[in-house]
């Protein structure tokens, strides 16, 4: 079946480590979003990508980063920057936009939190 | 500003009381409105995609309406496994971003 993967499911990060959470998709789609899911607040994003070796920050970038040096796999790195990461962070990916209007789909989170 | 409005924000339904659900938006122009269910703990599930103003999508209890600057999610004697959170989500005509609202959690009461 075709979808997304996000791993791990449970995250928890020291004071002043970095982590990376892992998505991939098989779905052949060439666009990949990270978002973060806070309690109240509606999903923001933090990085997409349209390409492969090519991506734009969204509203929160700071503290993050990532890469996309294949079209199947966009991993989000959260690093010590970032003062309040615990949060639900989703993966998604969506066909190219162009002028068409394409769904994102969505992985199953991963849940960060500091220990 | 807000791009997204949902409301409202909770809501309790006995099985079988049908109800709708509301997304409010104000970008300019707009290529797609999206809804989604998402459980808890879970990630969001497409559910419909709407166009423009006038069209309506429908899969079992659910049917999703669209006009120049809202959208309704009509759920129809609803079930307790319709209980989930209800997100919606806009694009703009000129970007590549989605923009989501806080989402309506829905209870279904046996």
């Amino acid at each position: 079946d075709g979808g997304i993967t996000q791993s791990p499911k449970y995250l928890f990060r020291k004071e002043g480590q970095n982590v990376t959470l892992s998505c991939e998709q098989n779905l052949n789609h060439d666009a990949m979003y990270w978002y973060r899911q806070d309690p109240g607040q509606g999903l923001r994003l933090i990085y997409y990508s349209q390409i492969v070796n090519d991506f734009q920050k969204g509203d929160i970038a700071e503290g993050y980063s990532v890469s996309r040096e294949k079209k199947e796999s966009f991993p989000l790195t959260v690093t010590s920057a970032q003062k309040n990461p615990t949060a639900f962070y989703l993966c998604a990916s969506s066909a190219k936009q162009g002028y068409s209007n394409q769904p994102q789909h969505f992985g199953d989170g991963t849940r960060l939190s500091i220990l | 500003e807000d791009q997204v409005t949902q409301s409202p924000e909770a809501l309790r339904l006995q099985e079988g009381e049908s109800s709708s659900l509301n997304c409010s938006y104000t970008v300019s122009g707009l290529r797609g409105l999206f809804w989604y269910r998402q459980d808890p703990g879970k990630g969001p599930e497409f559910l419909f995609t709407l166009y423009s103003a006038g069209e309506e999508k429908e899969k079992e209890r659910l049917k999703a309406t669209l006009t120049k600057k809202e959208s309704f999610l009509h759920i129809t004697a609803p079930k307790p496994e319709d209980s989930a959170t209800y997100l919606c989500a806009v694009q703009e005509n000129t970007g590549n971003q989605f923009y989501f609202g806080t989402g309506t959690s829905l209870t279904v009461i046996p």
